[in-house]
């Protein structure tokens, strides 16, 4: 099973709301991403976790809040955006931030948001 | 700065040909590129190359990895309908950060 799961699906916002998109997997991995991706582009690092510690962030505004309250759980809260944001966000996980032949990244279907 | 740059940006065949599609990369200390396949959202995998593992196969699928010339191709012979997606290369480089460089993607079209 390489199932990361990302709710929800779509999401519609006001640049004055706060929302949260979820991401769990259960497949043992220590490592969880967040991406960008914007239409017609590939997908941009936002945060890596590592073992439930924030080891990068893209310099993301701060409007985008990741946590990470367990291993198999990560959240991104957003608070205060932008039009601009209007995006598709992935999360995606692997055994471990190694770049090595087993430790492949694996990503949810996504959550599509619009922001009015 | 770490590159990654894929061609054809886009490409149109009909089922049954066959599609090589092109990677090459500028990244400090490779330590291996990845293939993905996207449809509607989720980037599947497909494969992933590293210095001990230049060429892998699955099905109608394969790719190879060319150190001395930092490319890859994957191809696809017999190409289905199914198989039209974005294919996205990733690259990862040295830092061991778990940080993957895409490139812009090709975009694949099969007609019936």
């Amino acid at each position: 099973d390489t199932e990361v799961t990302q709710t929800p699906k779509h999401l519609v916002m006001g640049m004055t709301n706060k929302k949260s998109l979820k991401c769990e997997q259960h497949m043992g991995h220590r490592a969880m991403y967040w991406y960008k991706q914007k239409a017609k582009k590939p997908p941009e690092l936002m945060f890596v976790y590592s073992y439930e510690k924030l080891s990068i962030n893209e310099s993301v505004p701060s409007r985008f809040s990741p946590e990470c309250p367990n291993s198999s759980l990560l959240n991104l809260h957003l608070h205060a955006l932008q039009p601009e944001d209007s995006a598709l966000y992935l999360c995606a996980s692997s055994q471990d931030i190694q770049l090595t032949v087993k430790n492949i990244q694996y990503f949810g279907a996504g959550t599509r948001l619009s922001v009015l | 700065e770490d590159k990654v740059v894929q061609s054809p940006l886009s490409l149109v065949v009909h089922e049954g040909d066959t599609v090589t599609l092109n990677c090459s990369y500028e990244v400090t200390n490779f330590r291996s590129l990845l293939w993905y396949k996207q449809e509607k959202k989720a980037p599947t995998f497909l494969f992933m190359l590293t210095s001990s593992g230049i060429e892998k196969k699955s099905g109608r699928l394969s790719s190879i990895l060319d150190k001395k010339e930092l490319s890859s191709i994957l191809n696809i012979t017999a190409t289905q309908t199914g198989d039209s997606a974005i294919y996205l290369c990733a690259v990862g480089g040295s830092s061991n950060t778990g940080k993957l460089i895409f490139g812009q993607g090709t975009t694949l079209q099969v007609k019936p």
